[in-house]
This record gives structure tokens, sequence and C-alpha cells, in this order.
């Protein structure tokens, strides 16, 4: 299957701090979506990209999505403590009729 | 309006038994998702159906089935469990076939 690699693994950063996060495929995909998930739930959609070259804003956070369509990035500005979790992209295959998830991003933010 | 709800919330089964998990859309979806997510992994997709039929699968054995209610609602059903079949179990509904996916709190499966 598609393999989709997020970058870093995991962060500890302090509560105020800028955070980066990125997402890279093999493959060309016409869809990218941030999700966040907190332990013991679901994940919850952040923001979803439609087109190439795309940036899109979400209170705090903005992601964009690759002019090369394998790639996208997520940015939170002054974080917060309730940024916890693990971010994950996720794609849908262009026929739409598979859907791949990234290997996570875990957000530590230290008071 | 209420988001998707998933039933049971826990579940614990011995080997080579069978589940069956249980998954009510956003009111107004027709598109329903499944996914397992085993523990430090990223969910990984199981089948979607949209408008009562099969229209993805991900790679998973036979074991694993699913079906969708005219009211939309689905099931997942896993026969002859194995202690690798231990995860969450997550459903997304969404409004159309290629639309975005929100997802329910998931089942915990375990298998002992």
């Amino acid at each position: 299957g598609q393999q989709l690699n997020q970058s870093p693994q995991s962060m500890f950063i302090q509560e105020g701090e800028d955070v980066s996060m990125n997402c890279t495929s093999s493959s060309i995909f016409n869809t990218w979506l941030w999700y966040k998930q907190d332990p013991g739930e679901g994940p919850v959609l952040l923001i979803a990209l439609y087109k190439a070259g795309e940036l899109t804003s979400n209170g705090r956070l903005t992601a964009q999505f690759g002019i090369t369509r394998k790639d996208s990035f997520l940015n939170i500005s002054a974080s917060i403590p309730s940024d916890v979790g693990i971010y994950f992209c996720a794609v849908s295959s262009n026929t739409g009729n598979q859907f791949y998830f990234g290997t996570g991003t875990s957000l530590t933010v230290i008071p | 309006d209420t988001g998707v709800t998933q039933s049971p919330t826990h579940l614990i089964k011995t080997r080579g038994q069978q589940v069956t998990l249980r998954c009510s859309p956003i009111s107004g979806h027709k598109s329903v998702s499944w996914y397992q997510q085993v523990l430090g992994q990223g969910p990984q997709f199981i089948f979607q159906y949209y408008e009562k039929e099969e229209r993805g699968r991900g790679n998973f054995p036979d074991r694993f089935s699913a079906r969708q209610f005219p009211n939309y609602s689905s099931e997942l059903n896993v026969n002859a469990l194995l202690l690798g079949d231990s995860a969450l179990y997550l459903c997304a509904s969404a409004s159309g076939p290629m639309g975005e996916q929100y997802f329910g709190p998931g089942t915990r499966l375990t298998v002992t």
C-alpha cells in the first residue's frame, strides 16, 4: 500500500512556540487532509486541501498542499497545552476508493 | 447535530470468536468507512461503503466483512479472531464517496 511519511515523529516544544510538521508521499494525490487525535478518541479533521499550491488556515493552524502534489505541511502558531496530541496527514486515492494515513507526529507542549 | 456514533465502546473476545461492530453516520451522510488502528500507528483503511455498496477495500483478509443498511448505518464483522486483531476500530462518515471524513470515537477490541 501507499506510505505517507511524516516528520518529525515527535516534537517537544514550549508553550507559545510555533510548530511545523510535514508529510510526504512517493505518489501524487489530489486530496490532502490533516487530522488530530487525542488518546482513546477518533481523529478530528483539522484542514482539507484540494488544490496543488493551496494554502488554507483554520485559526492558528495553516496547511499547504505541495505544488508537486506529493507533500503537505501543517503549521501551528503560538502553541497552547491543548494542542497536545498526534497529528496525522491523510490522502484519498485519485479514484477515491482508498484512503491512507501517515505515520503520525506526536506533539507535546510544555507549559 | 449528533456526530458519528459507534457501539460498543469496548469489547473483549477470545481467539477464534466472531465480532460485530456497529456505526451510525452523521445525519445526511451516505458514506461509511472502517479503519483499524493498532497502538502507535495510523489508521489503516479496511472498507468504504457508499449508497449501500462496497466502494473500496483495503488490504485485509476475507475474515473482515461489512455491510451498509438502508439508513446508511453500517456493521463490520470479523470472523475467526486472532490476537493481532486487537485494535481500535474506527468508523468515519462522509457526505459523498470522496468527501471529507468525520470519525467516531472508535470501538476498542481486545482479543485474548
